[in-house]
């Protein structure tokens, strides 16, 4: 079993929808959630970051992380065409250098 | 601020042959990370670094697997002989704090194909 699942989509909506990317996972040791964006040929970029449970809000970004069922969730309101990107889960334990990666959903907003 | 740099931004080499990857990171973090992408799958830690030192290597697949980073600035990758299952893409990071929060800066990547 992966450490962590994320659907690889594809995933296309059109603009200005709602998004909703998730990812589960197995290790209950994981305490610092990141969700990571990644154009087409370039490295991923942090995007938010969570430690432990519960919402992070930032712009039209919000992260929530529900421990208790070891899943975890992006959510980008009003999305745009420049919103398309590969959208990578990531997770780390306590004082790990380490992270675990999702394989990525591949987002399409459409104008 | 430059970025996190990696060269080549492509290779292609044939089974058997060496290859050296270079990553120079931000001027000033200590540390370091490789992580690899092979077609179809997740991102995957590889090394980390800090300043000269190997911190965790257990990512490392195998000996034919060779990080360096000598004087705690740039760091090189060698494959040595590189095998198929080697290609995939090539991802340095690095960070000025410890830890994956404080906000890793990635490379473009290598992408590395061995035919």
């Amino acid at each position: 079993q992966k450490e962590v699942e994320q659907d690889p989509g594809p995933l296309s909506v059109p603009e200005g929808a709602i998004v909703s990317l998730n990812c589960t996972y197995s290790n209950s040791a994981f305490q610092y959630f990141m969700w990571y964006r990644q154009y087409s040929r370039k490295g991923p970029e942090l995007l938010m970051y969570t430690y432990s449970s519960g919402n992070k809000e930032d712009g039209r970004f919000t992260a929530q992380v529900d421990k208790s069922s070891k899943y975890i969730s992006l959510f980008i309101r009003d999305s745009q065409p420049s919103d398309s990107a590969t959208y990578l889960c990531a997770m780390s334990e306590p004082g790990g250098f380490k992270t675990i990666f999702g394989a990525g959903t591949r987002l399409f907003v459409k104008a | 601020e430059a970025g996190v740099t990696q060269f080549p931004s492509h290779s292609v080499i044939e089974k058997g042959q060496t290859v050296t990857l270079r990553c120079d990171p931000i001027s000033g973090h200590d540390n370091l990370y490789w992580y690899r992408r092979v077609m179809g799958k997740e991102i995957k830690f590889l090394l980390h670094f800090v300043k000269e030192s190997k911190q965790d290597e257990s990512g490392m697949p195998n000996n034919r697997f060779l990080a360096e980073r000598t004087g705690g600035t740039y760091s090189t990758l060698k494959v040595q002989p590189a095998e198929l299952e080697d290609s995939g893409v090539y991802f340095c990071a690095s960070s000025q704090e410890g830890g994956p929060v404080y906000g890793y800066t990635f490379g473009s990547g290598t992408r590395l194909t061995v035919v």
